[in-house]
């Protein structure tokens, strides 16, 4: 119940293109969803966040989706760019609580 | 901007060795973690620590692993005797507080167990 289900493991995009990274949850006490990307030999990096009382936030070319009767949620990158290439991660925290349980992570390759 | 710094980048050890990896903190940060990444898997968490004492931690931080903020600006982490299934990324985080904060990652210690 405390898993995070991330899909797809891998995905390739062509530049100028949407990548959508999906991720669902069981837990229903979850009420913080942030999303990092880690380039290779670096650590995550936080790149968008969102709470379920919206049901979307944006910053910049990157949206968060957020279907809380469907325990979902998504990345949204638009206009992607090279530059974008790097494994990402959706994770959710529960207010309270210190730990965050991550996904299992989507390689995104962005092909110019 | 300020970042969690970690060293060192890369540890090898001998199987049943004890290994220190260190991780310095944003500076005005009050929680602090570790989690740790197998090859190609998920990141995993491992311990939270606040007010000088661990406030929670996973089935995986058994009495092997160890934490402690020995000054006011650095945070370990301790393996006692170390087993090859410890081989992993271990990153160090911190946040300014609890929950529905973010946390912030350092770049990692690349442990190898040989």
């Amino acid at each position: 119940q405390q898993q995070v289900k991330q899909s797809p493991q891998s995905l390739i995009v062509q530049k100028g293109g949407i990548s959508i990274i999906n991720c669902a949850y069981e837990n229903t006490a979850f009420d913080y969803f942030p999303w990092y990307q880690q380039f290779p030999g670096k650590g995550p990096a936080l790149l968008i966040a969102i709470r379920p009382d919206v049901s979307e936030k944006k910053e910049g070319r990157f949206t968060i989706s957020f279907n809380k009767s469907a325990k979902q949620f998504s990345l949204h990158i638009m206009d992607s760019q090279p530059g974008d290439s790097a494994t990402y991660f959706c994770a959710a925290g529960i207010q309270g609580a210190q730990k965050l349980v991550f996904g299992q992570g989507t390689r995104l390759t962005i092909n110019p | 901007e300020p970042e969690v710094t970690q060293t060192p980048s890369h540890q090898v050890t001998q199987m049943g060795q004890e290994v220190i990896l260190r991780c310095v903190p944003i500076s005005n940060h009050l929680y602090f973690y570790w989690y740790r990444q197998i090859l190609g898997q998920k990141v995993e968490f491992l311990v939270s620590f606040y007010n000088n004492e661990i406030s929670e931690k996973s089935e995986i931080f058994d009495d092997q692993f160890s934490v402690e903020r020995p000054d006011g600006s650095n945070f370990t982490l301790k393996i006692r005797s170390t087993k090859l299934e410890d081989s992993a990324m271990y990153f160090c985080a911190s946040s300014v507080r609890e929950g529905n904060q973010p946390q912030h990652f350092g770049d990692g210690t690349r442990l190898s167990i040989l």
